[in-house]
């Protein structure tokens, strides 16, 4: 079965400094994952996806995420933090043979000035 | 949150009254789904269908029925069977058969409060 863990409840870092949201997954075929963004009381939005292809995948509002095959990880990073930055981060997977998301339990980004 | 619509975007009913929450899409998206969110909760996969007319169960579809009439449409009615209705609710879409790994988008949520 799939599924997505993010180990980390809260991460804070300062403006300016990069910062890396985690995310693992465990999938018996090939994984494709995706990052999400919320708002306070606003739907997700879409930062990227990972299907095939290079392992660096670039997204919305200069983030960026990492696909390790060997590690089973694909952390969301970006070099610079913004304050404007802080939310909420899922990351979720996509589950075999249906359009099914499996999302991890989300991971609060604080970024202060 | 452009291209789906949810609406009320505040919800508050009394226990034991049922309550439908809509969704409506001009993407022209063949898949729609309903998600909810509680706190400290990644989403939880209520129903999804992939076409018109078709439509299954998600994670928690029990206290919950849609229906998919049309194909801008996705309405979800929380019934009062569902034990703790109280909660966010999201509806997304994407693109559908055809290539399963394009990316869903979603409406921005109805906060339904049941007292």
């Amino acid at each position: 079965a799939q599924s997505v863990a993010q180990p980390e409840d809260q991460v804070n870092v300062a403006e300016g400094n990069p910062l890396t949201v985690k995310c693992t997954y465990s999938v018996s075929g090939n994984p494709y994952l995706f990052w999400y963004v919320q708002y306070p009381n606003r739907g997700l939005q879409f930062l990227l996806k990972y299907i095939t292809g290079d392992n660096l995948v670039k997204g919305s509002y200069g983030f960026e995420a990492e696909f390790n095959k060997s590690q089973t990880s694909f952390h969301l990073k970006k070099p610079s933090a913004l304050v404007s930055d802080s939310a909420l981060y899922f990351c979720a997977i996509l589950a075999d043979s249906s359009y099914k998301l499996i999302f991890g339990s989300g991971t609060r980004l604080l970024v202060r000035p | 949150d452009g291209g789906i619509t949810q609406s009320p975007k505040y919800l508050f009913r009394k226990e034991g009254q049922n309550v439908t929450l809509s969704c409506e899409q001009n993407l022209n998206h063949d898949a729609m789904y309903w998600y909810r969110q509680d706190p400290g909760q990644g989403l939880r996969l209520i129903y999804y269908s992939q076409i018109v007319n078709d439509f299954q169960k998600g994670d928690i579809a029990e206290g919950y029925s849609v229906s998919r009439e049309k194909k801008e449409s996705f309405p979800l009615t929380v019934t009062s069977a569902q034990k703790n209705p109280t909660a966010f609710y999201l509806c997304a879409s994407s693109i559908g058969p055809g290539d399963r790994v394009y990316e869903q988008y979603f409406g921005p949520g109805t906060r339904l409060t049941v007292t």
